[in-house]
């Protein structure tokens, strides 16, 4: 089992549908969460950090759920322009920078 | 421009042949990484350093290998390069984020490596 999973996708929506992505991890020491967005190969780019609280950033909501080891990323209004893979992030180590991504959900908005 | 560079992007080479992929940060980033990404197998960390002269192995650091003599340098080397390391290779620094505890990470654009 990957440390870090996610769904599988691709993910196929229509502009303005809501979409969730799902991410798993296994390691319970597990730190800190992020979700990453990356467009065809280029480099990865923050997208949001993702706090126990929950946080919501214009159209992004992101959870975490400790317990159940699961983290969220839920797009609103979906546009051309998020067109992308999210990656899921967790470093192990609130110390060090001990990263571990997940393989990445592909999305496509379509028009 | 706060930015990460790395040099080259892109390379082709032959197995055996020792090479060296730079990376440089202009943000002043104590932390600095370099990962591949493979298709299937999502980006993998390779090695990882924490400040001058202090680096730790990541999740696949086997035929490589670092240095951070510099703030703002970490190269990567590949003393015998294999066709197996045939890869897309990033670099990226971090800065401690004050609240939450969180780094995020500035990746540079990607270098683009064949071996042969």
């Amino acid at each position: 089992r990957k440390e870090v999973e996610q769904d599988p996708g691709p993910f196929n929506v229509p502009e303005g549908a809501t979409v969730a992505f799902n991410c798993t991890y296994s390691n319970s020491a597990s730190q800190s969460f992020f979700w990453y967005r990356q467009d065809c190969r280029k480099e990865p780019k923050l997208l949001m950090s993702v706090y126990s609280s929950g946080n919501e950033d214009g159209r992004f909501t992101a959870q975490l759920n400790r317990a159940s080891q699961y983290i969220s990323l839920l797009i609103r209004d979906s546009k051309l322009s998020d067109s992308a893979t999210y990656l899921c992030v967790v470093n192990r180590d609130n110390y060090g920078q001990n990263f571990v991504f997940g393989p990445g959900t592909r999305l496509s908005v379509l028009p | 421009e706060a930015q990460v560079t790395q040099n080259p992007r892109y390379l082709i080479t032959v197995t055996g042949k020792k090479l060296t992929v730079t990376c440089s940060q202009n943000m002043n980033h104590e932390y600095m990484s370099w990962y591949r990404q493979d298709p299937g197998l999502g980006l993998r960390q390779i090695y990882y350093s924490m400040n001058v002269e202090v680096t730790d192995k990541g999740d696949v650091p086997e035929g490589y290998k670092v240095s951070r003599k510099e703030k703002r340098n970490f190269p990567l080397i590949l003393e015998s390069p294999s066709p197996n390391q045939t890869s897309l290779y990033f670099c990226a620094s971090s800065l401690r984020v004050r609240t939450g505890d969180s780094y995020e990470q500035y990746f540079g654009p990607g270098t683009r490596l064949t071996v042969t």
